[in-house]
């Protein structure tokens, strides 16, 4: 099985900073790779698909790139509003497989 | 509004059963492939089982042979036949959609979770 490998584990920043998140496959996965935000108490959401694409809704200050086997969730300035944990999801084979998170907060 | 509602969580003991469902509303579930997903703190996100709008199913090693997953079109419904429980299957379980038809898939919309707990 595919394991997916994210960095940091917790991430402390500014409002208004540039935020990026490492999600690492084991394996290559070409672009089948999506990014989820899950608030305390809430269920995920959808934020990039096939690694770059913008799910319909999500603000434009978050972006995804990478391919293969690493790939980057930028946050381009961080809003109060974005206080969350981010997990990234393979869908290149079965089990799709999630990241462990990384815990985003505002210093 | 687009939605999943999970039902029928609970508690249940060791080597028992439970039967999770899924309604779907504001949207017709019988083009979608549609997964059970279940969290829990120390193992995180962990894609549990999938069937395909033609019915087609895919299990994860850790509950194949023990739960059976199945959809009703015509009640817009999932459901997550469980026996055989053990205590590592404790967690909120989601329902979730497959964005496009892919197999497998992003997924873009989640129920609000079902928690799951086995003990004795």
């Amino acid at each position: 099985d595919i394991q997916m490998t994210q960095s940091p584990s917790t991430l402390s920043a500014s409002v208004g900073d540039r935020v990026t998140i490492t999600c690492r496959a084991s394996q290559s996965i070409n672009s089948w790779l999506a990014w989820y935000q899950q608030e305390p108490g809430k269920a995920p959401k959808l934020l990039i698909y096939k690694a770059s694409s913008l799910e319909i809704g999500v603000p434009l200050r978050f972006s995804g790139s990478g391919s293969g086997t690493e790939f980057t969730l930028t946050i381009s300035s961080l809003q109060p509003d974005d206080v969350a944990t981010y997990y990234c999801q393979q869908y290149n084979s079965y089990s799709p497989a999630f990241g462990q998170g990384t815990k985003v907060e505002i210093k | 509004e687009v939605q999943l509602v999970e039902s029928g969580g609970g508690l249940v003991q060791p080597g028992g059963s439970l039967t999770l469902s899924c309604a779907a509303s504001g949207f017709s579930l019988s083009p979608y492939n549609i997964n059970w997903v279940r969290q829990t703190p120390g193992r995180g996100l962990e894609w549990v089982s999938y069937i395909s709008r033609t019915s087609i199913t895919y299990y994860a090693d850790s509950v194949k042979g023990r739960f059976t997953i199945s959809r009703d079109n015509a009640k817009n419904s999932l459901f997550l036949q469980m026996n055989s429980l053990r205590v590592e299957d404790t967690a909120v379980y989601y329902c979730v959609r497959g964005r496009d038809d892919y197999s497998p898939d992003a997924f873009d919309i989640w129920g609000q979770g079902t928690m799951v707990t086995v003990s004795s």
